[in-house]
């Protein structure tokens, strides 16, 4: 089955500066692949997704890039704010339309 | 719904008892997954409902988890004889199609065995 490493485990970053987040996966059958947003005491929130015919996408601040051949996929955060502290975990679903397996997740601490 | 509904929100329960963890799908959408999540981890598949298709129980930890989906709509999770790794974070989400878009979550259900 498919396998999703995310690193790094905890990140911590200046008000402002970028924050990037990389997740590699094992099925190169996958080919969706999106991102959740899990504040403090609330439910995952899907912030941005990405297909395996597209390379990048961009939603205001945030974007996401996929390497189909490295099997890798990363989130990329700029001009971060305090409220962009949360958890990030990243998650791939193969084409059978199958579960998604998530990433361990990323704890983002966004210093004022 | 609007959204995913679960209930309860918490429930403690003691070391032994059964419990019954209740999901509300998003109206149309075909796909239901639970997933538990211990504190401070990450999200652990537990099973998935699709259609009127044999559900895939692959991540249940122990014969004394299961799950059932009830007219295509609402969902139970049970947990037979709990025991104190029981206690975690249960959360249920469904996604219109598998596979197309990302899935919605519920707020959970907090389970703690004392």
């Amino acid at each position: 089955g498919e396998n999703v490493e995310q690193h790094p485990s905890t990140l911590s970053v200046q008000e402002g500066d970028s924050a990037v987040i990389k997740c590699t996966y094992s099925d190169s059958a996958s080919n969706y692949f999106p991102w959740y947003k899990q504040e403090l005491g609330k439910r995952p929130q899907l912030i941005i997704d990405i297909r395996s015919n597209v390379g990048e996408k961009k939603d205001q601040r945030i974007a996401v890039t996929l390497n189909k051949t490295a099997k890798h996929f990363s989130l990329h955060i700029t001009e971060t704010q305090p409220e962009d502290s949360a958890v990030y975990f990243c998650a791939a679903e193969p084409a059978a339309g199958n579960k998604l397996t998530f990433g361990g997740g990323t704890r983002v601490l966004v210093k004022p | 719904g609007a959204g995913v509904s679960q209930s309860p929100s918490n429930k403690v329960t003691e070391k032994g008892k059964d419990v019954e963890l209740r999901c509300d799908p998003i109206s149309g959408h075909t796909a239901l997954y639970w997933y538990r999540q211990s504190l401070g981890q990450g999200l652990e598949f537990l099973i998935y409902f699709q259609g009127n298709s044999a559900p895939d129980k692959s991540g249940l930890p122990s014969d004394r988890f299961s799950a059932e989906r009830t007219g295509g709509s609402v969902s139970t999770l049970t947990i037979q004889r709990t025991q104190q790794e029981d206690s975690a974070v249960y959360l249920c989400a469904s996604s219109l199609v598998p596979g197309v878009g990302g899935y919605t979550f519920g707020s959970g259900t907090r389970l703690t065995v004392v």
